[in-house]
């Protein structure tokens, strides 16, 4: 039972260009909704984050879409770096109002390689 | 202003054994989580808790798994008579008790059960 799910397990993409990592959610109780970037032998750090209530999101480089018609979200890194490099992972959680509810759901990860 | 903290990083059990991580939440923070990323998969949810609160423990297993957030000193994950499936990367969250929804994550203990 994924309710939160990453369909692709790699993306590979030249520096400079656009990185667009795609999420789906199956849970209409669902309210808010992160990226987390993750690099081997570390915990995920907080990328950005995203309420229900907006579609769009945007800090420096990086920018998440939310449609909830089609419960999906998606993850913009324009321009993407090497150093960006890593396994991002998108979660969901239920708790509005600038409350921290409770557990997110994870995605099973996108391995994100950027080449010079 | 140091971020969330875990020890050991590294813990090697035989089967049978007990393991215990420990988990330092971020000042200032009062909620915790604890998460297992097993192989190859995502970070699942076990428990959330509060200062001497089990909030949510709808993740955990049913045997063997407990965990504490005393009053005092760090959030604990205890696992009895480990097995080797229990072998994963056990990451710790904290967050504030008021404030945005983000969870910041420690580094993780990596469990290995011979």
């Amino acid at each position: 039972d994924q309710q939160v799910k990453q369909n692709s397990p790699s993306l590979s993409v030249q520096e400079g260009r656009i990185s667009i990592l795609n999420c789906d959610y199956t849970n209409s109780m669902f309210d808010y909704f992160l990226w987390y970037k993750k690099y081997p032998a570390e915990g995920p750090t907080f990328l950005i984050s995203i309420s229900s209530i907006k579609d769009k999101n945007e800090d420096g480089r990086f920018t998440v879409f939310l449609n909830k018609s089609a419960k999906h979200l998606s993850l913009h890194i324009v321009p993407s770096q090497p150093g960006d490099s890593a396994v991002y992972f998108c979660a969901a959680g239920t708790g509005a109002g600038g409350t921290s509810y409770g557990k997110l759901t994870f995605g099973q990860g996108t391995i994100l390689t950027v080449h010079p | 202003n140091a971020g969330v903290m875990q020890n050991p990083r590294h813990l090697v059990r035989r089967r049978g054994q007990e393991a215990r991580l420990r988990c330092s939440p971020m000042k200032g923070h009062s909620h915790v989580y604890w998460y297992r990323q097993l192989p190859e998969e995502g970070l699942k949810f076990m428990v959330y808790l509060q200062k001497e609160n089990i909030i949510d423990e709808s993740g955990m297993p049913k045997e063997r798994f407990s965990a504490e957030f005393p009053k005092e000193g760090p959030s604990i994950l205890r696992i009895q008579q480990v097995v080797r499936g229990d072998s994963a990367a056990y990451f710790c969250a904290s967050s504030p008790a008021i404030g945005n929804n983000e969870q910041f994550f420690g580094p993780g203990t990596r469990l290995t059960v011979l």
